[in-house]
């Protein structure tokens, strides 16, 4: 089975920094993906950690454990346009499916 | 980046008819396809794994007899609400993914919006 736990919601002050943490559980481990979605709009890919440390992207980086099964995704710099949100995702390669959990709602505030 | 398209945007249609939705890989080949089904303020609740040239697998408590899709090439899937009512007003998302990679990584198309009045 598999299971994903993130927090429901984040709110944070625009210019600042935040952390969304993910922890999972599942039967075979490939990385970790993180996806954003606007309210509306479909998800997008944000980033991927096969190993572990820390990937960064921008103002975007993600960080993975595999011993702890944890992982993070860490935004800077923050902007009124991050406001959505946020999806950690196990792969567990090949074929297999990804189950997405119920998401990190971020919102920024001035 | 890969891109996926979906076809219709948006729909609406009356209650007891049919509507097909295609799912497109525009750039790349996608042995594997996913249909995802998203109600206001919820999460992405995956339906089914759509595979070329066989049956596609789908999750517990989706019908398949009312969900039907077909995956008859390595860039196309359609899904098909056969029947509509209601309480199928939903976000219809599809995925595709990557050739088996470093990222093995999910595209999603746009999503389509059906209404059923």
């Amino acid at each position: 089975g598999q299971s994903l736990e993130q927090p429901s919601e984040v709110t944070a002050v625009e210019g600042a920094i935040v952390q969304i943490n993910c922890t999972y559980q599942t039967s075979g481990f490939y990385g970790l993906s993180w996806y954003q979605q606007h309210d509306g709009g479909a998800p997008t890919f944000l980033s991927y950690n096969a190993l572990d440390g820390l990937e960064e992207t921008g103002r975007f980086s993600s960080f993975l454990s595999r011993s702890d099964s944890y992982g993070y995704l860490l935004l800077q710099e923050l902007q009124m346009k991050d406001s959505a949100s946020y999806f950690c995702a196990p792969n567990s390669g090949g074929y297999q499916k990804v189950t997405f959990g119920t998401g990190t709602k971020l919102q920024v505030i001035p | 980046g890969a891109v996926v398209s979906q076809h219709p945007s948006w729909v609406i249609c009356k209650s007891g008819t049919s509507v097909k939705i295609e799912c497109r890989s525009l750039d790349f080949q996608a042995t594997t396809m996913f249909w995802y089904r998203q109600f206001p303020k919820q999460s992405l609740m995956l339906m089914a794994t759509s595979n070329e040239g066989s049956k596609a697998t789908y999750e517990q408590g989706v019908e398949k007899d009312k969900f039907l899709i077909n995956h008859a090439s390595l860039t196309l899937s359609t899904l098909t609400v056969t029947s509509a009512h209601p309480e199928d007003s939903s976000f219809y998302i599809c995925s595709a993914r990557d050739v088996p990679g470093s990222t093995d990584t999910q595209y999603f198309g746009p999503g389509t919006r059906l209404t059923v009045l």
